[in-house]
């Protein structure tokens, strides 16, 4: 299994330009989720979902999109990009019986 | 609302001495409780977890954690560090009455320094 995969593993972005993270994984998890990381806050949840066709917003939404067509894949869209976006992107997955999630290995985003 | 503080940014121990990495909570029902590591540029690594039962958890790579739910505490530790332990450490609670999506509010993380 590959896990949890992410693209890019770095971007750099210009203020107003907009871009999908992508996000795949093949374990079968329900549940799939997008943090961000910035330095001192830990991670915050910006968007998740509980299965395909079903997404929520988490603590930090504002300024970003997601969709879930399938179980594998959970793309993240910037629609504006802000240098407030400037941040480090996990996308997680976990099965539904079990709270231990999997996390893939990062997106670097900067936005000038 | 559940949240979860780490009080050190960091924690520097010599190699060979016993390790402890503090993490308190809050939520409005019982916890679950978990404890991340972060190696340099690689995404979060699962050490263990507390959903219920011993309040004393053992995990991967000699990690421990106590569960104390009258300090709401659930502190991370090793009896005997070693330099490959140096790593950012992460401590998450997830409220068991909370189902906003079963998702982790995370802490913000302590750098563990461990020297020779």
């Amino acid at each position: 299994n590959a896990g949890v995969t992410q693209t890019p593993k770095f971007q750099v972005l210009k203020t107003g330009q907009s871009m999908t993270l992508q996000c795949a994984q093949d374990m079968n998890h329900e549940y799939m989720s997008w943090y961000r990381q910035d330095p001192g806050m830990g991670l915050r949840l910006i968007h998740y979902s509980v299965g395909a066709g079903i997404t929520d917003q988490g603590e930090v939404p504002n300024g970003y999109n997601v969709s879930r067509s399938t179980t594998e894949d959970f793309p993240l869209r910037l629609l504006s990009a802000a240098p407030s976006q400037t941040s480090v992107y996990f996308c997680a997955s976990r099965d539904r019986g079990t709270y231990e999630q999997y996390f893939g290995p990062g997106t670097r985003l900067t936005v000038t | 609302a559940q949240s979860v503080a780490q009080p050190e940014d960091q924690v520097n121990v010599a190699e060979g001495n016993p390790l402890t990495v503090k993490c308190t909570y809050s939520v409005s029902g019982n916890p679950y409780l978990f404890w991340y590591v972060q190696y340099p540029n690689r995404g979060l690594q699962f050490l263990l977890k507390y959903i219920t039962g011993d309040n004393l958890v053992k995990g991967s790579y000699g990690f421990e954690a106590e569960f104390n739910k009258s300090q709401t505490s659930f502190h991370l530790k090793k009896p005997s560090a070693l330099v490959s332990d140096s790593a950012l450490y992460f401590c998450a609670v997830r409220d068991m009455n909370n189902n906003a999506g079963n998702m982790l509010t995370f802490g913000g993380g302590t750098r563990l320094m461990v020297k020779p």
